[in-house]
């Protein structure tokens, strides 16, 4: 599966929007993109996914370049709660994941 | 998606010892599972994975003697850390996937297992 690079961490104020992003220059065609989230002492939790159009779901939205080298998760209005590690992984429907280093995002209030 | 239960969540051992930990499948036949481990402050890092009804797949560096895979059901799958010792220490967690309607494999994991090694 081909690399993300993301920034180490992230700071946001609560109810501000928070842009993280995720660069992954040597994506294949069949990859998808995909962001899980870890909160302290939790095991992941799935964010959302995409191939190659934007996506929205309750939890966030998704921007996908169009030339799929990067993308970008879009929490809409920051809340203490948000405060986790945030993984951008790619993945070609194999079943296994592997994760980078990923975001650490924190909120204040 | 997948509901995911680990057990137990914490784990306190003596050196030598062995600790099983158990990944259960709540609503979902799961055929294979994946384990990872997560030291403190770092990412995951897959293990292996789980098959039901043959071998496990390890990761390369990942010992097959040390971490003992067992995936008897659809279920539940089992990691059994063998003569434990304190750089085994560490947050295992495992987790199942589903096929979305989009093609991707979306992974459920467990909350964890903290395993403290003495």
């Amino acid at each position: 599966d081909a690399k993300t690079t993301q920034p180490n961490s992230m700071e946001s104020n609560e109810e501000e929007p928070v842009h993280l992003p995720c660069n992954h220059s040597t994506i294949s065609g069949t990859d998808y993109i995909h962001w899980y989230r870890q909160l302290p002492s939790q095991g992941p939790e799935y964010v959302i996914h995409g191939l190659t159009s934007n996506v929205n779901n309750r939890m966030a939205s998704l921007a996908i370049a169009e030339d799929r080298k990067s993308s970008t998760l879009i929490l809409h209005r920051a809340t203490l709660r948000d405060a986790a590690v945030y993984y951008c992984i790619l993945n070609n429907q194999g079943g296994k994941l592997i994760f980078g280093q990923g975001t650490e995002l924190s909120v204040k209030p | 998606g997948a509901v995911v239960s680990q057990h137990p969540s914490r784990v306190i051992c003596k050196s030598g010892t062995s600790v099983k930990i158990e990944c259960r499948s709540l609503d979902f036949q799961a055929t294979t599972m994946f384990w990872y481990r997560q030291f403190p402050k770092k990412s995951l890092m897959l293990m292996a994975t789980s098959n039901e009804g043959s071998k496990a797949t390890y990761e390369q560096g990942v010992e097959k003697d040390k971490f003992l895979i067992n995936h008897a059901s659809l279920t539940l799958s089992t990691l059994t850390v063998t003569s434990a010792h304190p750089e085994d220490s560490s947050f295992y967690i495992c987790s199942v996937g589903l096929r979305h309607i989009s093609g991707a494999n979306v992974l459920t994991f467990g909350a964890g297992s903290r395993l403290t090694v003495l």
